[in-house]
């Protein structure tokens, strides 16, 4: 039972360069989210989703865009990166429940985009 | 706007010390309050959560102390061990949704 896992680990961009970061979770959780880290902003919500075939925009959905093709996996995408865009990135997944419930985290991707 | 505050941003404490950390809401309609611990390079775990039905849980060392009038609450780390330096986000969350509001997180340093 590996969770969420992230790939790849580490990532270095170019401005205007495109990339997609993976999110896989092997505990048949229905709510997943994509977040960004930086340093004296917390953990802010990119965006999310409440269960296959469907994505709902977070705080900071801007310059990003997300798919939601299997239950098990969801993708975030950069069409054109840019320096605004280096940060930490963290999948999350919990169960479908009636209220908030556990979010169980990846291990992060670093992204820099020079 | 930050929807939930943290403070402080940095904290040292001694060996066998209490770490307390502070977080501040405005939205009333928030009701579940967790923790979250990372170590460096890995991913945020939760930790202990509370709803504002009751005003302290406790697990182990750790202890949320929740102030529903002055919309505060607080987590303590009792007998602090150097295990626990790691980074600590508050969090809060609507009953009817999965959106977590985070805080900007607290570096805790235990020092031996």
């Amino acid at each position: 039972n590996a969770g969420v896992t992230q790939t790849p680990k580490f990532r270095v961009l170019k401005t205007g360069q495109s990339m997609t970061l993976l999110c896989a979770q092997d505990m048949n959780h229905e709510y997943m989210y994509w977040y960004r880290q930086d340093p004296g902003m917390g953990l802010r919500l990119i965006h999310y989703s409440v269960g296959e075939g469907t994505t709902a925009k977070g705080e900071v959905p801007d310059g990003y865009n997300v798919s939601r093709l299997k239950k098990q996996n969801f993708l975030l995408g950069l069409e054109s990166a840019a320096p605004s865009q280096t940060s930490v990135y963290f999948c999350a997944s919990s169960r479908a429940k009636q209220g908030p419930d556990t979010q169980y985290f990846g291990p992060g991707t670093r992204l820099t985009v020079l | 706007q930050q929807q939930v505050k943290q403070s402080p941003q940095s904290l040292i404490v001694q060996k066998g010390g209490i770490s307390i950390i502070n977080c501040a809401y405005e939205n009333t309609a928030f009701d579940y309050f967790p923790w979250y611990q990372q170590f460096p390079g890995k991913g945020p775990a939760l930790l202990i959560a509370i709803r504002p039905d009751v005003s302290e849980k406790k697990e182990g060392r750790f202890t949320i102390s929740f102030n529903k009038s002055a919309k505060q609450f607080s987590l303590h780390i009792m007998d602090s061990q150097p295990g626990d330096s790691a980074t600590y986000f508050c969090a809060a969350s609507f009953s009817t949704g999965n959106q977590f509001y985070f805080g900007t997180g607290t570096s805790l340093t235990v020092i031996p």
